[in-house]
C-alpha cells in the first residue's frame, strides 16, 4: 500500500501560468515532507522541503502547501517556465529513522 | 568531486542469473539508499542505510540485498534476477539537513538501467 499518492499522473500548463502539483499521505509519524524534480536521464534533485509543524514554505517561484487534518500536500510554481517540465515526485521522511519514502510522480509539462 | 557514482549504467541479465550494483560517495555521507523506478510506480525505496556497518528494509525489499562495509559503498545485490526487477536503480547519500524543515536533503546518482531477460 502506497503511504504517499500522487494521483495525477501528468499535468499541461502555459507557460507564466500557475503549476499546481498535488500529494495524499497516509502515515501522519514522518516529520517532513519534500519534492524533488526529474529530467529524463537524471538522478532526482531536491526542489523545496517543509516541516511537519508548519503549514507553508516558499522559495523563490515555488510554495509547498501543507494541510495536515487533511494529509495533503501541495507544490505550487508561479509563473511557470518551459523549463520546469520535468517529473516531480513528492515524498515524506524521518529525521530519526532517515527512512524516505516518494510518491509515483506527476509529469509537468509547460508549453510556451 | 564525483559526487554519487553507479556502476554499471547499463546491464542485461537472464532471468536466474546473479549482480550487484555499486554506489560509491565521495561526500563522507552517512545515510544511503538504494531506490527503483519503475511507470506509474514512481520511486520506491528497496533498502537503506544509516551508517557503516547498518542496513535497514525500505518498501521493496525482497528479491535484493545489501551491503555497507565501508562508509562511502552501498552495494545492491540481486542473487536470482526475474524479469519483475527490470528496472531503473537509483543510489543516494545525504549528511545535509534542509535548515528549514531538517529534512534529509539526498544527493542521487544518474541511475543504472537494468534488463532481465
Amino acid at each position: 500500500d502506497q503511504q504517499v499518492k500522487q494521483n495525477s499522473p501528468s499535468l499541461s500548463v502555459q507557460e507564466g501560468r500557475i503549476s499546481i502539483l498535488n500529494c495524499d499521505y497516509t502515515n501522519s509519524m514522518f516529520d517532513y515532507f519534500l519534492w524533488y524534480k526529474k529530467y529524463p536521464a537524471e538522478g532526482p534533485t531536491f526542489l523545496i522541503s517543509i516541516s511537519s509543524i508548519k503549514d507553508k514554505n516558499e522559495d523563490g517561484r515555488f510554495t509547498v502547501f501543507l494541510n495536515k487534518s487533511a494529509k495533503h500536500l501541495s507544490l505550487h510554481i508561479v509563473p511557470s517556465q518551459p523549463g520546469d517540465s520535468a517529473v516531480y515526485f513528492c515524498g515524506h521522511g524521518s529525521s530519526n529513522t532517515g527512512k524516505l519514502i516518494f510518491g509515483q510522480g506527476t509529469t509537468l509539462q509547460v508549453k510556451p | 568531486n564525483a559526487g554519487v557514482t553507479q556502476t554499471p549504467k547499463f546491464r542485461v541479465l537472464k532471468t536466474g542469473q546473479s549482480m550487484t550494483l555499486l554506489c560509491a560517495q565521495d561526500m563522507n555521507h552517512e545515510y544511503m539508499y538504494w531506490y527503483r523506478q519503475d511507470p506509474g510506480m514512481g520511486l520506491r525505496l528497496i533498502h537503506y542505510s544509516v551508517g557503516e556497518g547498518t542496513t535497514a528494509k525500505g518498501e521493496v525489499p525482497d528479491g535484493y540485498n545489501v551491503s555497507r562495509l565501508k562508509k562511502q559503498n552501498f552495494l545492491l545485490g540481486l542473487e536470482s534476477a526475474a524479469p519483475s526487477q527490470t528496472s531503473v536503480y537509483f543510489c543516494a547519500s545525504t549528511a545535509l539537513r534542509d535548515r528549514h524543515s531538517g529534512a534529509n536533503v539526498l544527493t542521487f546518482g544518474a541511475g543504472s538501467r537494468l534488463t532481465v531477460l
